[in-house]
């Protein structure tokens, strides 16, 4: 079964460093997506991508996030300047049409 | 705010029993459906999607929608302590295919 790989699994990291989150969809979809969900919260939209740009944006995603497609294959997530509150879990998405998500296994990303 | 309402639980039944999960959505113009099962620390897994009005069956599983009262519902058939977990609605946003996720409900199925 195709997967969607996600690294690290965890990252901890100072207040105020720049993270990349990086992610691996699977190789025939064409829509992918970041999501977080911070600790007993619940998971929420931050960007999807679709051919080569961002196709929508939630308002949690703001000048602080970037996402990029370098390659190809890779899909990343890169935080600037990360906040305490930037602590959750990150999971990358994909989609082949308009069927449900394969979700990524998650980064757990914590600010210090 | 597009909202996504369930109930958090946790609900609790015993094994072999019917476990029924609902929610509630603030959008009429979302089309797109689905159930995600959560084990805790782990990604969310897709369980069942529908798009039409009516039930849909899976296995164990049976989605039910009903648009004109804007509810969704998952009903857990033979319910097993594997399916301990918890259970998310999401909703897509119209015109879009990001989705709207509810807090989750989690069930605790009772050897």
């Amino acid at each position: 079964e195709p997967e969607v790989t996600q690294t690290p699994s965890h990252q901890v990291t100072q207040m105020g460093q720049e993270v990349i989150l990086r992610c691996v969809p699977i190789s025939n979809h064409l829509y992918f997506y970041w999501y977080r969900q911070i600790l007993g919260q619940k998971v929420e939209f931050l960007v999807s991508f679709y051919n080569n740009e961002i196709s929508e944006k939630s308002e949690i995603f703001d000048d602080q996030f970037s996402v990029e497609r370098p390659d190809g294959s890779n899909f990343t997530l890169k935080i600037r300047s990360t906040k305490l509150e930037d602590s959750a879990m990150y999971f990358c998405a994909s989609i082949q049409n308009t069927d449900g998500y394969t979700f990524g296994s998650g980064t757990r990303l914590t600010v210090v | 705010q597009k909202e996504v309402e369930q109930n958090s639980g946790p609900l609790s039944v015993p094994e072999g029993a019917i476990a029924s999960l609902n929610c509630t959505y603030s959008d009429r113009g979302s089309q797109s459906f689905f159930w995600y099962r959560q084990y805790s620390g782990k990604s969310p897994e897709l369980i069942m999607s529908i798009y039409s009005n009516g039930d849909k069956e899976d296995g164990r599983f049976t989605a039910q929608l009903n648009k004109a009262s804007q509810y969704v519902s998952l009903l857990i058939r033979d319910s097993q302590p594997s399916d301990s977990a918890t259970y998310l609605c999401a909703v897509n946003e119209p015109g879009a295919n990001n989705l709207f996720f509810g807090t989750g409900t989690r069930l605790t199925v009772i050897p």
